[in-house]
């Protein structure tokens, strides 16, 4: 299995204003999710992140408001760009790992945002 | 285009009850199903996973079924217990994606 870390945990920011979420994996993996789970919802896919390659986004979500970094195999961030009371969410890391083909998929701890 | 519903939305028991979590889902062309817990503000724990190959998996007093063809798969839970009020979340993932898709969950409490 795969050890996720998230900083920061929580935070509340102004509108306006950007924050950056940083995703730590204690192993080398190729491929990294960013998911927002708006209040009382499910989980949405933003984006997939490959290390060396532009992050995929989803239908609804764009680069400029979500940017996102893969510098490496262990490590990603998102940016939540502008932000606005609508982006209050957690924002939850995930990875595929799982041995011998069988994906299973991980996730950080989430970081709660709150926009005011 | 791939969608997981999950019934009951929420479910009360009583502490020592077995219980059973359905999930379904529109497409049968999936690759595995995965079962997490979520406790309130925090992240995905898995729980169980099913290969489309499989039947069924188990892990100490969960135990999951997948029905591939009709597209179902259920969590059963042995002898609940108070540490078990979670809300339980069914995702599969298609054959030919890489993408999970997630039901709504089920807000599972367990009363001492």
């Amino acid at each position: 299995s795969a050890v996720i870390s998230q900083k920061p945990s929580r935070d509340i920011c102004q509108r306006g204003t950007s924050l950056t979420i940083q995703c730590q994996v204690d192993s080398q993996v190729t491929m990294m999710f960013w998911y927002r789970q708006q209040p009382g919802q499910s989980l949405t896919l933003i984006a997939t992140a490959n290390q060396g390659s532009e992050a995929t986004y989803e239908s609804g979500f764009v680069i400029d408001k979500f940017p996102i970094s893969r510098p490496n195999l262990t490590f990603s961030t998102l940016t939540v760009s502008n932000m606005s009371p609508e982006d209050s969410s957690i924002y939850l890391c995930s990875v595929l790992g799982g041995v011998d083909g069988s994906y299973e998929q991980y996730f950080g701890p989430g970081t709660r945002l709150t926009v005011t | 285009k791939q969608e997981v519903t999950q019934i009951p939305a929420a479910l009360s028991v009583p502490e020592g009850e077995n219980l059973v979590l359905n999930c379904s889902f529109t497409d049968s062309a999936i690759y595995n199903l995965q079962w997490f817990r979520q406790d309130p503000g925090k992240g995905l724990t898995s729980l169980l996973l099913i290969q489309s190959s499989q039947r069924e998996q188990t892990s100490g007093r969960l135990n999951a079924s997948l029905d591939k063809s009709s597209g179902r798969s259920t969590l059963y839970i042995a002898a609940s217990q108070p540490g078990d009020s979670a809300t339980y979340l069914c995702a599969v993932r298609g054959d030919s994606s890489y993408k999970l898709i997630f039901g709504s969950g089920t807000r599972l409490l367990v009363r001492p």
